[in-house]
């Protein structure tokens, strides 16, 4: 059974680093093949994916956040861990980490997700 | 493109069937996944592939794809189907996720 759960703070101010961490099990990510995705949602708004690392410390980003963004694996812990950088009140969401299981990086299962406020 | 466009909301009778429709250009080049996501909860895997439903999903949600549109059909829609759902998919380089902008449905 796959599961993973986020972790990190739920009230971080403006201009701040955000630092989350997801932890695993049921998969290994140094197995070919694997993945590990991060994807927030506003509330009330839509999905929005954010950064995926697979087995080969292949990393990948969103286009429009890759400035802010950085992803890294321990694979040895069975964590990945996302940083965001100039942190702004828009950036106030729930952010989700997914498991997925090739290299197109779509998510197939998913965390319970946290909530992070960004305000001063 | 860069984008998978969704309806933002469609109603279905109960027992009835609706289909819920992705569109983009890499979707002539890409498969689709679909997600279920209920208030206050996670999204779930329904479809990936186009049309491969994991054991878990009952057999009423089915995937299909015609050109650049993927389509998620619930046949015979029960009052629990209601929830928001989202396609996701590669871009035209295959190096990142989309995500549609997600469907409501709603039971009457």
């Amino acid at each position: 059974q796959i599961t993973l759960k986020e972790s990190g703070p739920t009230l971080v101010k403006p201009t701040q680093t955000l630092t989350l961490t997801c932890t695993f099990s049921g998969f290994s990510l140094s197995t070919s093949g694997m993945g590990v995705g991060w994807i927030r949602q506003p509330p009330g708004k839509a999905l929005e994916w954010l950064a995926l690392i697979l087995w080969d410390d292949d990393k990948r980003y969103s286009p429009s956040l890759k400035s802010r963004l950085t992803i890294t694996k321990d694979t040895s812990k069975d964590q990945v861990v996302l940083t965001l950088t100039n942190l702004d009140p828009v950036d106030t969401a729930t952010y989700y980490c997914a498991h997925s299981p090739t290299v197109a990086g779509l998510p197939s299962t998913w965390g319970l997700g946290t909530l992070v406020t960004v305000a001063s | 493109s860069s984008e998978l466009t969704q309806d933002p909301a469609v109603s279905v009778a109960l027992g009835q069937t609706v289909r819920i429709t992705c569109q983009g250009d890499s979707l002539r080049i890409y498969s689709a996944n679909w997600y279920q996501q209920k208030p206050g909860q996670a999204p779930i895997l329904v479809i990936y592939y186009e049309n491969i439903r994991p054991s878990e999903i009952p057999a009423r949600f089915s995937g299909s794809s015609s050109g650049d549109t993927a389509s998620l059909t619930i046949t015979g829609a029960q009052a629990e189907d209601e929830a928001d759902y989202y396609c996701a998919s590669r871009d035209s380089s295959g190096n990142h996720v989309l995500f549609g902008g997600g469907t409501k449905v709603t039971v009457l």
